[in-house]
């Protein structure tokens, strides 16, 4: 099956600068990659995605890229605010219809 | 808004006892997933259903067991509870078709907290 690994597990960034979090996966049938946001006791919501046919994807503030021949995508935020804080997963979806989800990455950002 | 209901919010329960938290997709979604999260832990997939029948199963323990419904809501059920069970569950609807690919969108959860 698939394995999604992400780093880093957490990430302090001061207000105003940018974060990166990186994911691998390992299943070269993935096609979907969504990014999702949990604030703390809330529901993951999708923040952005990309699919395979694409390499770059922009959203205001936020931005996924995606290397198919390394098997990574990463997930940039840009001018970063407090509200910027809370847990990112990403995950990649196949054509077996399953979600496989990274651990997480924590992130806060300091005023 | 995701559009996906969990019911109810909020669980406490004892140790052996047996709850079921409910489930209604977005409307047209025919996939629903269950997720457990326990504190400051990642997103563990239970199972997925498909237009009521089973797609895919995780790291789902042999006390529970789930189904989904003529009308698509969907029930996970969790017996002989355990303090270690306590954790957030949530459920996540897609339109779930095989060779198209969708997001994911979560319920709100419901917190199960086993004494």
């Amino acid at each position: 099956g698939e394995n999604v690994e992400q780093h880093p597990s957490t990430l302090s960034v001061q207000e105003g600068d940018s974060a990166v979090i990186k994911c691998t996966y390992s299943d070269s049938a993935s096609n979907y990659f969504p990014w999702y946001k949990q604030e703390l006791g809330k529901r993951p919501q999708l923040i952005i995605d990309i699919r395979s046919n694409v390499g770059e994807k922009k959203d205001q503030r936020i931005a996924v890229t995606l290397n198919k021949t390394a098997k990574h995508f990463s997930l940039h935020i840009t001018e970063t605010q407090p509200e910027d804080s809370a847990v990112y997963f990403c995950a990649a979806w196949n054509t077996g219809n399953q979600f496989y989800f990274g651990t997480g990455t924590s992130l806060t950002v300091i005023p | 808004d995701s559009g996906v209901t969990q019911t109810p919010k909020h669980l406490i329960t004892a140790t052996g006892q047996r709850v079921t938290l409910r489930c209604s997709p977005r409307s047209g979604d025919l996939s629903v997933y269950w997720y457990q999260q326990s504190l400051d832990q990642g997103l563990q997939f239970l199972i997925q259903y498909y237009n009521g029948e089973e797609r895919a199963k995780g790291n789902i323990l042999e006390r529970f067991s789930a189904q989904q419904f003529p009308d698509l809501h969907s029930e996970l059920n969790l017996s002989s509870l355990e303090l270690g069970d306590s954790a957030l569950y949530f459920c996540a609807s897609s339109v779930g078709d095989a060779l198209y690919n969708s997001p994911l969108h979560f319920g709100n959860g419901t917190r199960l907290t086993v004494t």
